[in-house]
C-alpha cells in the first residue's frame, strides 16, 4: 500500500516569498491533516478536511496560509507572505474516516525561510 | 479545545531498564489516546493506542495505561534497546474528531 505523498522534501525561501506544498494521501482515505511541527515541537493541527470539506481550521493563520482539497483527494498549503517563523516542517497526514485516529504521515516538507 | 501535556521533555535510560511517558488531557470528553514514535528526521508512526473504554492495554515490550478520572495516560517501554531511542509523542483526539499532541519525550537509550 503507497503511503501518504508529499512535495516538496526541502524548501528553502527568503521572508515575503510564497511556497506551495503537496499531499496526496494513502487512496481512499476521506480525512486529511496539515501539522506545522517547528524543532523541538509536537506537530500543530493547521487544517483538517473530511472529502473536500474543511472540518477545522480554527489554528490556521489564515492571513497568510491557506490550503484547499478540491476534489477530496489531493491537497495544497500554501504560505504566502512567508515569515522567519515559518519555518518548520509541513506533515500531511491521512486517515480512513473522521474520528478513526490513526493517522498516517507523509515525510513532510521541511521550510527553511531566511 | 483540548490541552494535552506531556512529561518528561528528556529522558535517558541505560539499556535493558524501563521508561515511562506521563501525558495529562484537559477534555473529558476525549476518548482516543495514540501515541507517536518519531526518529530523527522521520515520520511520527503509530505504536500503540488507547480508547477510553480501556485502562490498559500492552503489545510486547510496550503498554500504555489510562487513568480516565485523572485525566492521565501513560506509556511503559520495558527491556530497552537502543532502537528505542526517538521522541515519543502522546496525542488525544476529542468527539469533534481533533486530534491534539503533546509537546514530545525525547527518549535516549545508553548502551
Amino acid at each position: 500500500e503507497a503511503g501518504v505523498a508529499q512535495s516538496p522534501r526541502y524548501k528553502i525561501i527568503e521572508k515575503r516569498q510564497s511556497v506551495a506544498f503537496w499531499c496526496n494521501p494513502i487512496s481512499g482515505h476521506a480525512t486529511l491533516y496539515w501539522y506545522q511541527q517547528i524543532l523541538g515541537q509536537g506537530p500543530k493541527l493547521l487544517i483538517q478536511f473530511q472529502n473536500n470539506g474543511v472540518v477545522d481550521d480554527s489554528q490556521l493563520p489564515k492571513d497568510r496560509f491557506s490550503a484547499e482539497r478540491l476534489k477530496g483527494v489531493d491537497s495544497t498549503l500554501k504560505i504566502q507572505p512567508a515569515k522567519l517563523e515559518d519555518s518548520a516542517v509541513y506533515l500531511c497526514a491521512s486517515s480512513l474516516r473522521l474520528g478513526n485516529g490513526e493517522l498516517f504521515f507523509g515525510e513532510g516538507s521541511r521550510l527553511t525561510v531566511l | 479545545g483540548e490541552n494535552v501535556e506531556q512529561h518528561p521533555s528528556t529522558l535517558s535510560v541505560q539499556e535493558g531498564d524501563s521508561a515511562v511517558i506521563k501525558c495529562t488531557y484537559s477534555d473529558s470528553a476525549s476518548n482516543y489516546f495514540p501515541w507517536y514514535k518519531q526518529e530523527l528526521g522521520k515520520r511520527p508512526q503509530l505504536i500503540i493506542d488507547i480508547r477510553s473504554n480501556v485502562g490498559e492495554k500492552k503489545d510486547q515490550r510496550i503498554a500504555v495505561t489510562l487513568n480516565k478520572t485523572a485525566k492521565h495516560f501513560s506509556l511503559h517501554i520495558t527491556e530497552t534497546q537502543p532502537e528505542d531511542s526517538a521522541v515519543y509523542f502522546c496525542a488525544a483526539i476529542t468527539n469533534d474528531y481533533k486530534l491534539s499532541f503533546g509537546a514530545g519525550t525525547t527518549v535516549t537509550v545508553r548502551a
